[in-house]
C-alpha cells in the first residue's frame, strides 16, 4: 500500500513569490492535515481538510491556504513568501476527520531566499 | 492553552543502555497521545497511540506508557538504528499538538 506522497520534495523561492505544494494521501484516507516544521517551533498545525472542506485551522496568517479535491488529494499555497516561511512542510493523512493515527509524507523542504 | 513538553531535548546512550523519554502535557480533554519517530530528512513515522491513563503499548524495544499528566517512552537495550528524534503529540478535539521532540543518539 503506497504511503503519503508529497511533491515537490525541494523548492527554492525568493521573497514575495508564491508557492503551491501537493499531497496525495494513502488510498482510502479522506482526511489530510498540513504542518509546518522548523527547528525553533517544531511541528505546528496549519489546517485539516476532510471531504473537500476545511475542518480546522491553526494559527497562521491568511497567506497560508489550502484546498482538497474530490479524490482527497490536497494542495497548500503560500503567497507573498517571507524568509520565515522557510521550513519543512509535512502532509499527513488519516481515515477520517480527527487526528487518530495520522500518517505523514516525506515533506517538502521550502527555502525562501 | 494546550502544552506539550518533552525531555530531555537530547539523549546519548551506549548500545544496550536502557532509558526513558518523557512527554508531559497540559490539556483540557485529552482524546489521545501519540508517539512518532522522525529520521533526518523524513516525515514522522507513527509508533503508538495511547488513550487512557494506565494504558501501555509495546513494539520491539519500545514501550509507551500513559498517566494523567505524562507519557513515557521506554527504550530497552537500544541499538544504533534506534537513533532518531522521538516526537509526542496530544489530540484535543481533532488536531494534534506536538512537543519539540527528544533527539536520541545510540552509539555502538
Amino acid at each position: 500500500k503506497a504511503g503519503v506522497t508529497q511533491t515537490p520534495r525541494y523548492l527554492i523561492k525568493t521573497r514575495g513569490q508564491q508557492v503551491t505544494l501537493s499531497c496525495s494521501p494513502i488510498s482510502g484516507h479522506r482526511s489530510v492535515s498540513w504542518y509546518q516544521q522548523t527547528p525553533g517551533q517544531g511541528l505546528q498545525f496549519l489546517f485539516e481538510y476532510f471531504s473537500e472542506t476545511q475542518r480546522n485551522k491553526g494559527n497562521f496568517p491568511g497567506r497560508f491556504s489550502g484546498r482538497q479535491f474530490s479524490n482527497s488529494r490536497s494542495e497548500m499555497n503560500v503567497s507573498t513568501l517571507e524568509l520565515g516561511d522557510s521550513a519543512l512542510y509535512l502532509c499527513a493523512s488519516s481515515l477520517g476527520t480527527g487526528a487518530n493515527e495520522q500518517f505523514f509524507g516525506p515533506g517538502t523542504r521550502l527555502t525562501v531566499l | 492553552e494546550d502544552q506539550v513538553t518533552q525531555s530531555p531535548e537530547a539523549l546519548r546512550l551506549q548500545e544496550g543502555e536502557s532509558s526513558s523519554l518523557n512527554c508531559s502535557y497540559t490539556v483540557s480533554g485529552l482524546r489521545g497521545l501519540f508517539w512518532y519517530r522522525q529520521d533526518p530528512g523524513k516525515g514522522p513515522e507513527f509508533l503508538f497511540t495511547l488513550y487512557s491513563a494506565g494504558e501501555e503499548k509495546e513494539k520491539e524495544r519500545l514501550k509507551a506508557t500513559l498517566t494523567k499528566k505524562e507519557s513515557f517512552l521506554h527504550i530497552t537495550a537500544p541499538k544504533p538504528e534506534d537513533s532518531a528524534t522521538y516526537l509526542c503529540a496530544v489530540q484535543v478535539y481533532s488536531t494534534l499538538t506536538f512537543g519539540k521532540g527528544t533527539m536520541l543518539l545510540v552509539s555502538p
